[in-house]
């Protein structure tokens, strides 16, 4: 059975650091994607890491690959309050979705 | 091009009631999938539908059900309501089956069982 784990599932963090969120799955899967939530709308797409060794950025947002290891990050640079927000990761298996309990993301000023 | 639109937004049922929830997906869109977000179990997929045919279903109860119209617009039925049904069901949207096509999501209906 395909388990997609997360973490941190928490994370506040100070406006202009860095961090990463981890996103370990357990069997193989050549497709990973990551989704940003905030509370009470629905998921938006932001990336889509299809082969191993992907790495895709869209502004402070970087993501990476590696299936060998089943692990993707999400890596966030120099933080600002707007990129507060629950992010998802999830892989495809059996043509199903699977996704992580999700990073719940407090950014302060 | 308009998002994926879900209808009610909001939903307040009774126990043992039955309930359905519609979605329409972007214009030219085929495939809508369905998924439960609940604080408890997170995300899970319930069903996939393409071209008016269930293609994929995940681990729930027959009291879900889904139907797809010769429109691709899509609605899910949940009979004899538990309290555990209460959740934020999601409808995402796809041009072909199956999730290796980017799926976008409608903002979702939240449904509450007193």
């Amino acid at each position: 059975e395909l388990k997609v784990e997360q973490n941190p599932l928490f994370l506040s963090m100070q406006e202009g650091k860095n961090y990463t969120i981890y996103c370990n799955y357990s069997t193989t899967s050549d497709r990973l994607y990551w989704y940003r939530q905030d509370p009470g709308k629905s998921l938006e797409s932001l990336f889509v890491l299809l082969s191993n060794g992907a790495v895709k950025q869209e502004g402070r947002l970087m993501a990476s690959l590696d299936t060998k290891a089943r692990l993707s990050t999400l890596h966030i640079t120099a933080a600002v309050h707007d990129l507060s927000a629950t992010y998802f990761c999830a892989v495809d298996r059996d043509d199903k979705i699977i996704f992580g309990k999700g990073t719940r993301l407090h950014i302060l000023p | 091009k308009a998002g994926v639109t879900q209808t009610p937004r909001y939903l307040i049922k009774t126990r043992g009631q039955q309930v359905t929830l519609s979605c329409s997906p972007i214009s030219g869109h085929r495939s809508v999938s369905w998924y439960q977000q609940t604080p408890g179990q997170g995300l899970q997929f319930l069903f996939e539908y393409f071209s008016e045919t269930q293609r994929n279903k995940g681990n729930f109860p027959g009291r879900f059900s889904g139907r797809q119209f010769s429109n691709s617009r899509s609605e899910m039925n949940v009979s004899t309501l538990e309290l555990g049904d209460s959740a934020l069901y999601l409808c995402a949207s796809s041009l072909v089956v199956g999730p290796r096509s980017e799926q976008y999501f409608g903002p979702g209906t939240r449904l509450t069982v007193t």
